[in-house]
């Protein structure tokens, strides 16, 4: 089956402790997402990929860090820098950049203690 | 600036009664519309989408909705609700011709009583 996956389900993290998401899909689509998720406010656009080694910002990028060196994978890496780290991430993907429907992964929990 | 809006946070409906959600979008150009469905604690699942042609766009789930340039809406419908359509429901909006990002709707919850 074609989906993407997203790992761990659930995730603690220290503070001042890095620590990266996994985003993998097999969808063979160029384009990838990353979303937080907080309650009341919707999904917000962290980065975004277009393409194998291209990746731009997206509307919260401070604290965030990706990289894309592969199709079928887009990890996230929430740093010490990010303030507010607490959330629910979504991972998604397209076709391609702004065409058709973007498809997501069940999420990452992500606790800071 | 674009923009979604879904005027209602949460919405409690009967079993079995009809159901509307609301979603109305500001855009220069039509753009394409999604409703996407999230249950606690998962991903985002699409329920329909619109992108030119027929105004009234059915989906999965006995899902509908209907694209009103008029009113600049986008509002999703279901004739007869059940327990297992209790989620979030999001509206999403993408600009045309441009590289740009969905934006998404602040989302309404829907609870069902039996």
């Amino acid at each position: 089956d074609g989906g993407i996956t997203q790992s761990p389900k659930y995730l603690f993290r220290k503070e001042g402790q890095n620590v990266t998401l996994s985003c993998e899909q097999n969808l063979n689509h160029d384009a990838m997402y990353w979303y937080r998720q907080d309650p009341g406010q919707g999904l917000r656009l962290i980065y975004y990929s277009q393409i194998v080694n291209d990746f731009q910002k997206g509307d919260i990028a401070e604290g965030y860090s990706v990289s894309r060196e592969k199709k079928e994978s887009f990890p996230l890496t929430v740093t010490s820098a990010q303030k507010n780290p607490t959330a629910f991430y979504l991972c998604a993907s397209s076709i391609r950049l702004a065409l058709g429907e973007q498809f997501f992964g069940p999420g990452t929990r992500l606790t800071v203690l | 600036a674009q923009s979604v809006t879904q005027p209602d946070i949460h919405i409690t409906v009967s079993e079995g009664a009809s159901l509307e959600l609301r979603c109305n979008y500001s855009y220069g150009a039509t753009p394409y519309l999604f409703w996407y469905v999230q249950s606690p604690g998962q991903g985002l699942q699409l329920l329909l989408k619109y992108f030119s042609g027929d105004t009234l766009v059915q989906g999965i789930k006995g899902f509908e909705a209907e694209f009103k340039r008029s009113q600049s809406s986008f509002n999703l419908r279901k004739p007869s609700v059940h327990w297992s359509d209790a989620a979030e429901y999001f509206c999403a909006g993408l600009n045309t011709g441009t590289a740009s990002k969905l934006t998404f709707g602040t989302g309404t919850r829907l609870q069902v009583t039996l």
